[in-house]
């Protein structure tokens, strides 16, 4: 997506492994990070977000962290399991939602 | 509470005809957002309405294609003409009202892909 890159594009992970995820922004008027995440057949479903005054949030074995000042946020899932095989996708605020290019994560069994 | 609610799921259309997508916000929504997404791509925004208003059209080609959210009924994204490059899932999502820059979840439907024979 403009404005926002994310790496990796596919990520394959051991079960029970973690996966990372790396978002780069440009606006830096930017408050709003959220992740989706789009499993096959399906529209995007939010699973965590953050906003620009928290530097980490958790929720359960998903968790965010925001920079800032270097202008990047990473999504981290702990303990993966077979059903966090999905595409997830970053994004960042302006007047609507720019999205990354998405990361294809495989869990392997 | 429903979702958002697109029809239909699935449009096949000859090269040529006209396709028209239909979005249907959750309850107390105003707010309307489609995008279009490529086999195997990102999420590429298109339009940004509220009822009766559109605010940010930047993401949407000047021509063939259209979209409007009237004050009764559903959103429609209507694409003239289609050709095979339009083939593609169309996301629409709602939000409720806000001012200025989007702070909360987007709510998506499940999609319209649309294939051109």
């Amino acid at each position: 997506g403009e404005n926002v890159e994310q790496h990796p594009s596919t990520l394959s992970v051991q079960e029970g492994d973690s996966a990372v995820i790396k978002c780069t922004y440009s606006d830096s008027a930017s408050n709003y990070f959220p992740w989706y995440k789009q499993e096959l057949g399906k529209g995007p479903q939010l699973i965590i977000d953050i906003r620009s005054n928290v530097g980490e949030k958790k929720d359960q074995r998903i968790a965010v962290t925001l920079n800032k000042t270097a202008k990047h946020f990473s999504l981290h899932i702990t303990e993966t399991q077979p059903e966090d095989s999905a595409v997830y996708f970053c994004a960042f605020n302006d007047y609507k939602l720019s999205f990354g290019a998405g990361t294809t994560v495989t869990v392997r069994a | 509470n429903a979702g958002v609610m697109q029809n239909p799921r699935h449009l096949v259309r000859r090269r040529g005809q006209e396709a028209r997508l239909r979005c249907s916000p959750m309850k107390g929504h105003s707010h309307v957002y489609w995008y279009r997404q490529l086999p195997e791509e990102g999420l590429k925004f298109m339009v940004y309405l509220q009822k009766e208003n559109i605010i940010d059209e930047s993401g949407m080609p000047k021509e063939r294609f259209s979209a409007e959210f009237p004050k009764e009924g559903p959103s429609i994204l209507r694409i003239q003409q289609v050709v095979r490059g339009d083939s593609a899932a169309y996301f629409c999502a709602s939000s409720p009202p806000s001012k200025g820059r989007v702070t909360g979840e987007l709510f998506f439907g499940e999609g319209s892909r649309l294939t051109v024979l």
